[in-house]
Parts: structure tokens; sequence; C-alpha cells
């Protein structure tokens, strides 16, 4: 059982260069979110997906672009990595943004941005 | 932004030992999860509550879902060297929109005694 399927596991950017966080899952979920964990602050909400074919802004978006591809996958992308972007990135799913919001969380993309 | 607030921060254990943590809002929340995360990993979900006053059990883990409906307890019983890691409370204001989003605590860290 897979789950929620992250990648990379670890990155290093330069100031300036862009990527793409993967994610993927295989529950049939149909909400999916980006988190970033940063030391003392907990999870704090990027984006998220409440269907296939929304996205909507969390509480830190600047930054940020998200696609929700389809319904399995969910990327998060850089544009123009900045150092306050290092920290640890998590994407999480769960059946429906409209019940009991359970998530399931990926193992985390660890960024650092020199 | 909604907070939550959680306490302790960190804490040490000594095996055997029970262990209580808590979070408090100013808001109402309909559901509170709480999730264990282990160093590398992402968030495992231990225990989901729905109803104000709920009391449910994982194995040695207890949490409650407060009366009021803006605070939640875990305890852990007779601690043992794995239970050692970051905890998070998670809340869940209403179904839909930024409401259906969890507001995740920072987190007690806990930690073996030396």
């Amino acid at each position: 059982n897979a789950g929620v399927t992250q990648t990379p596991k670890f990155q290093v950017l330069k100031t300036g260069q862009s990527m793409t966080l993967q994610c993927a899952q295989d529950m049939n979920h149909n909400s999916m979110y980006w988190y970033r964990q940063d030391p003392g602050m907990g999870l704090r909400l990027i984006y998220y997906s409440a269907s296939e074919g929304t996205t909507d802004k969390g509480e830190v978006p600047n930054g940020y672009n998200v696609s929700r591809l389809n319904k399995r996958e969910f990327s998060l992308r850089l544009e123009s990595a900045a150092p306050s972007q290092t920290s640890v990135y998590f994407c999480a799913s769960s059946e429906g943004h409209y019940l009991k919001n359970i998530q399931y969380f990926g193992a985390g993309t660890r960024l650092s941005v020199l | 932004g909604q907070q939550l607030n959680q306490s302790p921060q960190s804490m040490f254990i000594q095996e055997g030992e029970d262990v209580s943590m808590n979070c408090t809002s100013s808001s109402i929340f309909n559901t509170w999860l709480w999730y264990k995360q282990d160093p590398g990993e992402g968030p495992v979900l231990l225990i989901a509550l729905y109803k104000a006053g709920e009391l449910t059990s994982n194995g040695r883990l207890t949490a409650q879902f407060g009366i009021t409906r803006k605070d939640s307890f875990l305890n852990i019983s007779a601690s043992i060297p794995s239970d050692v890691g970051i905890y998070f409370c998670a809340g869940q204001l209403g179904y839909g929109g930024s409401q259906g989003n969890l507001i995740f605590g920072k987190g007690t860290k806990l930690s073996v005694k030396p």
C-alpha cells in the first residue's frame, strides 16, 4: 500500500532556480494538500485542491503555484526559489474536504535553497 | 489566522511514565485529530474525535474531545522508548471551503530523559 508518494525526497537549489515537487496518491481520494514544516512552526497549508479541477490558496501561498493534474496527482512549483523557502514539504490527501477531513501524509521532500 | 495552542512544547519521558498533552483554541471545532511524526517521516494519524465529550483509545493512547469543543487532550500510559517523536493536534472548524482545512498545533516533542 503506497498511500501518498512524494518525489524527490531531497533537493538542493540555488536562489532563483525553479523546480516542481510531485505528489501522487493511490487511495482514490478527492482532496489533496501541500504543507510546509519549519522548526517550531508546525504544519502550514500552502495550497489545497478540494476536488479534481479546483485549487485554492492556504495560509502561506506566496512564491508557489500548484497543479491538480488529475485525481491522483497534485504538484507544487517554485518558480524562483528563495532561501526563505528552505523547508520540509508534505503532501497529504483525504476522502473529501467537505467531510471529516482525515488526512494521510507522504514522507516529505526536504528542500534547501542556497 | 486561527491558532491552536499546544502544550507542552517539549517533554522528557522515562520508560513507564504516563504522559499528557493538550491543545486549546478560542474557536469551536467539529473534529479533533492527533498525529505522531517520527524523524524523517510524515505525520501518521493516531486518533480521530468527532463529538464533544468523546473519549477514544488506541492501545496505550487515549484522547478526549473537550466538552466546550475548544480543546482536546492526549494521554499516553506507561510510555516506552518508541513513543519518542513529535505529536501534533489538528482541528477542523467546519465542512467545505477554508473551514474544511485542518489547523495544526506546533507540536509536542517527546524525548527520552538523559
